[in-house]
């Protein structure tokens, strides 16, 4: 099966606790994001990175840490910094081709601060 | 100006209608459009993808691109209950590594 995979689907974390979310992806694409999503509202952009070992930060990056050591992994790290962490997390990956440039999505990671 | 802007909705139309969705952006060089459906609690999905002025038909969904006039719209044929769900706008913008999306547009379709 090719895809996407994000774990666990459900995550509850104490106040002050740092926790990670895996993403995984066998489609063999360079480039991978993370997204939040908050109750009604679009998605917004965490980080991202376009190839391994390189990563840049999106538009609300603080509180949030990512690694890239893999082709395949993208794992982000909620920190205990991170004010509001509860919140919808996708992951996403970018596939370009010669006339297609779209990203596919991940089940996604509902994060619950309790 | 927020980069992508939809109305929230939601945007109700009776079973076999068309619905018809709209978006605009601000980002003038921006080259590529993309509409993702959403069900409650599930992640988005790519539905239509356009890259150039004009129409794109994909089965009951047709998706219209005008840059001079910054604004993308996807059309849905004969809605059906399933079609109910919040559709998100999303556009490539500044350097085209960065995905920006709409706040979403729901969409209710009534029997």
């Amino acid at each position: 099966d090719g895809g996407i995979t994000q774990s666990p689907k459900y995550l509850f974390r104490k106040e002050g606790q740092n926790v990670t979310l895996s993403c995984e992806q066998n489609l063999n694409h360079d480039a991978m994001y993370w997204y939040r999503q908050d109750p009604g509202q679009g998605l917004r952009l965490i980080y991202y990175s376009q190839i391994v070992n390189d990563f840049q930060k999106g538009d609300i990056a603080e509180g949030y840490s990512v690694s890239r050591e893999k082709k395949e992994s993208f794992p982000l790290t909620v920190t205990s910094a991170q004010k509001n962490p509860t919140a919808f997390y996708l992951c996403a990956s970018r596939s370009r081709g010669l006339s297609t440039d779209t990203q596919y999505f991940g089940p996604g990671t509902r994060l619950t601060v309790l | 100006q927020k980069e992508v802007e939809q109305n929230s909705g939601p945007l109700s139309v009776p079973e076999g209608a068309i619905a018809s969705l709209n978006c605009t952006y601000s980002d003038r060089g921006s080259q590529s459009f993309f509409w993702y459906r959403q069900y409650s609690g599930k992640s988005p999905e790519l539905i239509m993808s356009i890259y150039s002025n004009g129409d794109k038909e994909d089965g009951r969904f047709t998706a219209q691109l005008n840059k001079a006039s910054q604004y993308v719209s996807l059309l849905i044929r004969d809605s059906q209950p399933s079609d109910s769900a919040t559709y998100l706008c999303a556009v490539y913008t500044g350097t085209a590594s960065k995905l920006t999306f709409g706040t979403g547009t729901r969409l209710q379709v009534t029997l």
